[in-house]
């Protein structure tokens, strides 16, 4: 079975502080994609990043960095220098087997980033 | 288009009553997924279609709902008598793949059943 937890359900910050957003999953499958999603308040799904079980080199990208680590099954996302425009809720989202087309979300969590 | 389209935006019905909601897809996408995502979770999967084949719907909650896209674009999702708990937000996103290369999402109908 496969499985996305986000544990936490909510998180504040004040503008300018780091941020990790924890995602931890479950699959049977070797071959997987996780992925992470942001949810404005508009609500549409913007894609931020997508990982391949294979590759668990880091990420960087501007202010956001994404830490995969198979061992403890986790796939945990950072916002550095938080901004207000950072205010959304995030999913954790994965998606088992090439052409798996049933992408497993996480319940979300909503962050806050207060001026 | 340059986006996902969904229409309408927001969506009231009286318990019973059928709706409709419409997906304009990313022109030239080969895949459409529905999803559906209630208040504070998560989207749920209900259903795929490659081009005009639906080969996934084992998500779609009962046979109340049916999705079609009958051209390979534009693809409507129908829900025949609705029931407050059918009150959610549905998205419909695109890709030019199957999907493991990530989705381009609309913006949602968000349908209240009263």
């Amino acid at each position: 079975a496969q499985k996305v937890t986000q544990a936490q359900t909510e998180i504040s910050v004040v503008e300018k502080e780091d941020v990790t957003l924890d995602c931890v999953y479950e699959t049977r499958d070797t071959t997987y994609y996780l992925f992470w999603y942001k949810q404005p308040p508009s609500g549409e799904l913007v894609f931020l990043i997508r990982r391949n079980s294979f590759d668990e080199q880091n990420e960087i990208s501007g202010r956001y960095s994404w830490n995969f680590q198979k061992s403890t099954s986790s796939f945990n996302f950072t916002i550095t220098a938080s901004q207000v425009v950072d205010s959304a809720v995030y999913f954790c989202a994965l998606s088992a087997r090439e052409g798996d087309n049933d992408m497993r979300f996480g319940a979300g969590t909503r962050l806050t980033v207060k001026p | 288009g340059a986006g996902v389209s969904q229409s309408p935006r927001y969506k009231v019905a009286k318990r019973g009553q059928d709706v409709a909601l419409r997906c304009d897809p990313i022109s030239g996408h080969v895949s459409l997924f529905w999803y559906q995502q209630a208040l504070g979770q998560g989207p749920e999967f209900l259903t795929y279609f490659q081009n005009e084949a639906q080969l996934d719907k084992s998500g779609l909650p009962s046979d109340r709902f049916f999705a079609e896209r009958p051209e390979g674009s534009v693809s409507t999702l129908k829900i025949q008598r609705t029931q407050q708990e059918d009150s959610a937000v549905y998205l419909c996103a695109s890709s030019s793949s199957g999907g493991t290369y990530g989705y381009t999402f609309g913006s949602g109908t968000r349908l209240t059943v009263v």
